[in-house]
């Protein structure tokens, strides 16, 4: 069964600065997929950023970027220039494909707080 | 256009009410989902639909009755809720099938409050 994880439920980051949210997941397979999800205390589940496995590149969004280790099983999300909408719960999520049907696994979450 | 719409925005209901959440999607989207998530928790699977026949029940109370009428359409019926089902509903759709992009795209939520 594959299982993600974030080890940090809250940070803080000052405004402007450079913040890294860890993941790391464990899972037999060899194709699939890694998200981050942002949910703002107004509550809609805002998709950051995604990372297919058999890709090397890092995946990149405007400030948003993830350091994606896959022998380490480990994917963290670095969120340059803090913004104070940048105020949100993260999750990590992991999907693999198989049968018609994706599965998202989440992560715990993440409550990332920017100081102004 | 990547939007789900969730209709009601808030939901009281007593324990003895039949009430029912709506999601639409014009996406394309052939999956949809219906989520549970209580405060600073990720959410929880519910029921999946996919080509609008549900694939996916995760052993969820039959208080809750998902019904899809077409492939844009997601229901929630609820009856005879509990207090502890209160929490926010989310909806999402996803592309789905080989070589969909697998990520899931979300409501806005509908919270609900049984009294």
């Amino acid at each position: 069964a594959q299982t993600v994880t974030q080890s940090q439920p809250e940070m803080s980051v000052q405004e402007a600065e450079t913040v890294t949210l860890s993941c790391t997941y464990d899972t037999s397979e060899n194709n699939y997929y890694l998200f981050w999800y942002k949910q703002p205390p107004s509550r809609q589940m805002i998709l950051v950023i995604r990372q297919e496995a058999y890709k090397q590149q890092n995946a990149t969004e405007n400030r948003f970027s993830v350091n994606f280790q896959k022998a380490a099983k480990s994917f963290s999300l670095k969120i340059s220039d803090s913004q104070l909408g940048d105020t949100a719960m993260y999750f990590c999520a992991f999907a693999a494909p198989g049968g018609a049907t994706n599965k998202l696994i989440f992560g715990t979450g993440t409550l990332l707080a920017v100081q102004p | 256009d990547t939007e789900v719409t969730q209709t009601p925005k808030h939901l009281v209901m007593g324990m003895t009410n039949k009430k029912s959440l709506k999601c639409e999607q014009h996406m394309g989207h052939r999956a949809m989902y219906w989520y549970k998530q209580k405060a600073k928790k990720p959410p929880e699977l519910m029921f999946v639909y996919s080509y609008e026949k549900l694939s996916i029940n995760e052993s969820v109370p039959s208080r809750f009755s998902p019904e899809c009428p077409n492939s844009s359409l997601l229901n929630l019926h609820l009856h005879a809720l509990q207090p502890e089902d209160s929490a926010l509903y989310l909806c999402a759709s996803s592309q789905d099938g080989v070589g969909g992009s697998y990520e899931q795209y979300f409501g806005p939520g509908t919270r609900l409050t049984v009294t």
